[in-house]
């Protein structure tokens, strides 16, 4: 069936270091996959996505990468700042938008 | 442009009672999203509905639960004689091209359904 991991569940890391979250799907048929930043009390908000026409993708300090190959996926935060700090998720879209478990990234001052 | 918008924000029901969660979508999107968020958990699609269309409702339960996004006004989702394991945040999103044109889907901040 359709099944996103994501791992870790929680992650914490110093202001300033790199953070890495890793997803892997279970369909290869999917080619979109989001990512969403979930504040305490907020709706999710997107804050990167890929297609599978590309394999990597930047916006400043945030990057994804995708191994179709491999099917899996992942979030490159650098330069954490504790703004940074909520769950994240991430998803693939099959016949709908099917997400990960999230992660709890903490980033301490 | 205004964001995706649903009302309440908050909402407490008594067992037996009936909640109705509504969502505005992006202005010119007409695609529209109904998720269910336990605590601590991630989002569990439910329903996708275009006006006047019920998509695909795969992950809504046969019973007690319904929704609809007429062709003027809000989607509502509705949930007959709510038990306290209906209790969760329920977001709506939205998007301009539908799951067929793989395009991004757009969250509001939810409605947290709350069951005494």
């Amino acid at each position: 069936g359709e099944n996103v991991e994501q791992h870790p569940s929680t992650l914490s890391v110093q202001e300033g270091d790199s953070a890495v979250i890793k997803c892997t799907y279970s369909d290869s048929a999917s080619n979109y996959f989001p990512w969403y930043k979930q504040e305490l009390g907020k709706g999710p908000q997107l804050i990167i996505d890929i297609r599978s026409n590309v394999g990597e993708k930047k916006d400043q300090r945030i990057a994804v990468t995708l191994n179709k190959t491999a099917k899996h996926f992942s979030l490159h935060i650098t330069e954490t700042q504790p703004e940074d700090s909520a769950v994240y998720f991430c998803a693939a879209l099959f016949q709908k938008l099917v997400f990960g478990t999230g992660t709890r990234l903490l980033v301490s001052p | 442009n205004a964001g995706v918008m649903q009302n309440p924000r908050h909402l407490v029901r008594r067992r037996g009672q009936e909640a109705r969660l509504r969502c505005s979508p992006m202005k010119g999107h007409s695609h529209v999203y109904w998720y269910r968020q336990l605590p601590e958990e991630g989002l569990k699609f439910m329903v996708y509905l275009q006006k006047e269309n019920i998509i695909d409702e795969s992950g809504m339960p046969k019973e007690r639960f319904s929704a609809e996004f007429p062709k003027e006004g809000p989607s509502i989702l509705r949930i007959q004689q709510v038990v306290r394991g209906d209790s969760a945040a329920y977001f709506c999103a939205s998007s301009p091209l539908g799951v067929a044109g793989k395009d991004t889907q757009y969250f509001g901040p939810g409605t947290r359904l709350t069951v005494l």
